[in-house]
């Protein structure tokens, strides 16, 4: 089975910039979550999809953030305008919808983020 | 409310030694209590985790105990390895798969 899928593995933009991540969980997996984890922290959650539907975003800053999960598989996380404290690793995760593995999350192995 | 503290920040131990790392959560909610490993460059991977109707969980050399009444869960590393260098993260979250709350990790380093 593949596991959950990232790109770029690496991105240096300069502040004020914008840049796209792209992930793609695991087939068959509904929800999909994106976390941010800052050097030296735990991941922290930005936003959590089911299918194609957001179940939460309250520590997304809509201000800069957006994301979408336009067909209920991969997804694209955006920051517009970027600034010097969004540097960070960006994670994806997936589980399945259901059964007994359904609150178990799988991750990719992120994109580092250096603003500069 | 939300909170997850880990404990220690880091951990040196001799190649064979226990491992031993501690969580305490607030929300008594939560009702899911993962454990994730990750290696440097890789995303994290589940280790093991616990639900808060049973005091202790064991898979191999990894061990959960689990204290309801204190809010508070340990992770037990026995006889550990070189291969076991990682960052080790707790987390509190719902079966429910939503509103995982990570703690802020505890490198490990297993000197041989």
């Amino acid at each position: 089975e593949a596991g959950v899928a990232q790109s770029p593995r690496y991105k240096i933009i300069e502040k004020r910039q914008s840049v796209a991540f792209w992930c793609n969980p695991i087939s068959g997996h509904a929800t999909l979550y994106w976390y941010q984890q800052i050097l030296g922290q735990g991941p922290k959650l930005l936003i959590q999809f089911q299918n194609n539907g957001v179940v939460d975003d309250s520590q997304l800053p809509k201000d800069r953030f957006s994301a979408e999960r336009l067909k209920g598989v991969d997804s694209t996380l955006k920051i517009q305008p970027a600034k010097l404290e969004d540097s960070a690793v960006y994670l994806c995760a997936s589980s399945p919808l259901r059964g007994a593995s359904s609150y178990e999350q799988y991750f990719g192995p992120g994109t580092r983020l250096t603003v500069t | 409310q939300q909170q997850v503290k880990q404990s220690p920040q880091s951990l040196i131990v001799q190649k064979g030694g226990i491992s031993i790392i501690n969580c305490a959560y607030e929300n008594t909610a939560f009702d899911y209590f993962p454990w994730y490993q990750q290696f440097p460059g890789k995303g994290p991977a589940l280790l093991i985790a616990i639900r808060p109707d049973v005091s202790e969980k064991k898979e191999g050399r990894f061990t959960i105990s689990f204290n309801k009444s204190a809010k508070q869960f340990s992770l037990h590393i026995m006889d550990s390895q070189p291969g076991d260098s990682a960052t080790y993260f707790c987390a509190a979250g719902y079966t429910g798969g939503f509103k995982t709350i990570f703690g802020a990790g505890t490198r490990l380093f297993v000197k041989a």
